[in-house]
């Protein structure tokens, strides 16, 4: 079965760093692009970082631009987003996303892990 | 950034209606859009990339249509199943971006 699971959300105080982690299952992680999509509470989807196969190309979203690390461990089926400097507005559930290498879709998705911003 | 702009952003309709939601860019994207559907609690599922190309196991009922700036996703008949909260994404350019969604109520 195809999966994707994320992982290491949590609490953090504004300012603070966390790092999340999705592992890819029952496909070749290797032969495809990752994303990361957040969805605040109540609100719509926001696309924030995809990585190509190889990790060649990368592209953030403005709103995390320069704060935000995305990167991937293919001897690991890993995928992962280091988040720095993290503010309020970060606060959301974030997905991991699958997407076909060349293609411009995400078509497997996790079921997300929540981080919150709060002192 | 290239703007996605969907409509309405509430619908309510019936079993067995025809839906038609529309997703406007800000400039052309060619067919560089994919539509997603969200229940309450779950993750999003793809059901259109390449504007009008049915992802595998969708059901036929949906359908995609559109290039440029004007795109469309009906549903032919709508099923129990099918209320959900629906969103449009540009993939033509980078920073990807969402529409606003639109919520599929029971009438």
């Amino acid at each position: 079965e195809v999966q994707l699971v994320e992982s290491g959300g949590r609490l953090v105080k504004p300012g603070g760093s966390l790092r999340l982690s999705c592992t890819a299952s029952g496909f070749t992680f290797s032969s495809y692009s990752m994303n990361w999509v957040r969805q605040a509470p109540g609100k719509g989807l926001e696309w924030v970082s995809s990585i190509s196969s190889s990790s060649s190309y990368i592209y953030y979203a403005d709103s995390v631009k320069g704060r935000f690390t995305i990167s991937r461990d293919n001897a690991k089926n890993s995928l992962y987003l280091q988040m720095n400097s993290l503010r309020a507005e970060d606060t959301a559930l974030y997905y991991c996303a699958r997407g076909p290498d060349g293609s411009r879709y995400m078509d497997v998705w996790g079921q997300g892990t929540t981080v919150t911003v709060s002192s | 950034d290239i703007q996605m702009t969907q409509s309405p952003s509430t619908l309510s309709a019936s079993v067995g209606d025809r839906v038609t939601i529309t997703c406007r860019a800000s400039q052309s994207i060619s067919s560089w859009l994919a539509w997603y559907q969200q229940k309450p609690g779950k993750a999003p599922k793809l059901l259109i990339y390449e504007a009008s190309t049915l992802e595998t196991g969708v059901p036929s009922r949906f359908s995609g249509s559109g290039s440029g700036t004007e795109f469309t996703l009906t549903i032919s008949s709508l099923q129990p199943d099918d209320f959900a909260t629906y969103y449009c994404q540009q993939c033509d350019t980078y920073p990807w971006t969402f529409g606003q969604g639109t919520k599929v109520e029971i009438k």
